[in-house]
């Protein structure tokens, strides 16, 4: 199928080490959001990109986080220096519009997201 | 932080009844979806339903948004086991530039057989 594809599925990670989740959109679509859903949560926002341009980061939650879509179309989310308040599901997701997340006939596509536990 | 909080949290009912939740939300909106997340799995678009809409149906879904109350509900008729799900409401900013996309806290929704 053509969706959106996450890797590692899994990961975990000892305190202190940096970690690397991919994010394949599907093909052609425009924006690309990270959320970061904690167990019982609602996914939260960490950040959005418009084609390669980051356009807001400001759910980050420190500058251990690090996203990046360089050509605009996989992106990667960088965790560094990992600690365990970072463990949670991490999903991503994309749309066909580049005026944001929802337009009114554009819904998100969510990948299954990469479960990181940080022991 | 959150935009929108769902009610009830978690919700219990036999399968063929109907399944109400509601969302409110904080700031005006430009649109509001609704999605369904499975358990360890991402979540699928069901509906959107635009600021300037009040009511929506698709299939045995129907949504409803009041922008005065800054709320909506989304209903699910005759329901089955595989609704069995959480449920999120999502947001959007009103147009002026990029629309940030939030979502609520969920609707854990337990369709017994």
């Amino acid at each position: 199928g053509a969706g959106v594809s996450q890797s590692p599925r899994y990961k975990v990670a000892k305190r202190g080490q940096d970690v690397a989740l991919r994010c394949d959109p599907i093909s052609g679509h425009v924006s690309l959001f990270w959320y970061q859903q904690a167990l019982g949560q609602g996914p939260e926002f960490l950040t959005y990109f418009q084609n390669e341009a980051q356009l807001d980061k400001s759910g980050l939650p420190s500058d251990r986080f690090f996203a990046e879509r360089p050509e605009g179309s996989v992106s990667t989310l960088k965790i560094q220096r990992t600690q365990q308040e970072d463990s949670a599901v991490y999903l991503c997701a994309s749309s066909l519009t580049g005026t944001g997340g929802i337009s009114y006939n554009s819904p998100l596509h969510f990948g299954n997201g990469t479960r990181l536990t940080v022991t | 932080s959150q935009q929108g909080e769902e009610d009830p949290q978690a919700l219990s009912i036999q399968e063929g009844e109907n399944a109400t939740m509601n969302c409110s939300y904080k700031t005006s909106i430009n649109n509001l979806q609704w999605y369904r997340q499975n358990s360890g799995r991402g979540l699928v678009h069901l509906i959107l339903i635009r600021s300037n809409e009040r009511e929506k149906h698709s299939g045995r879904l129907r949504v409803t948004l009041d922008t005065s109350k800054k709320s909506s509900s989304l209903l699910i008729t005759a329901s089955r086991a595989a609704d069995t799900a959480s449920y999120f409401c999502a947001t959007d900013l009103p147009p002026g530039g990029y629309q940030k996309v939030t979502f609520g806290t969920g609707t854990k929704l337990q369709v017994i057989p």
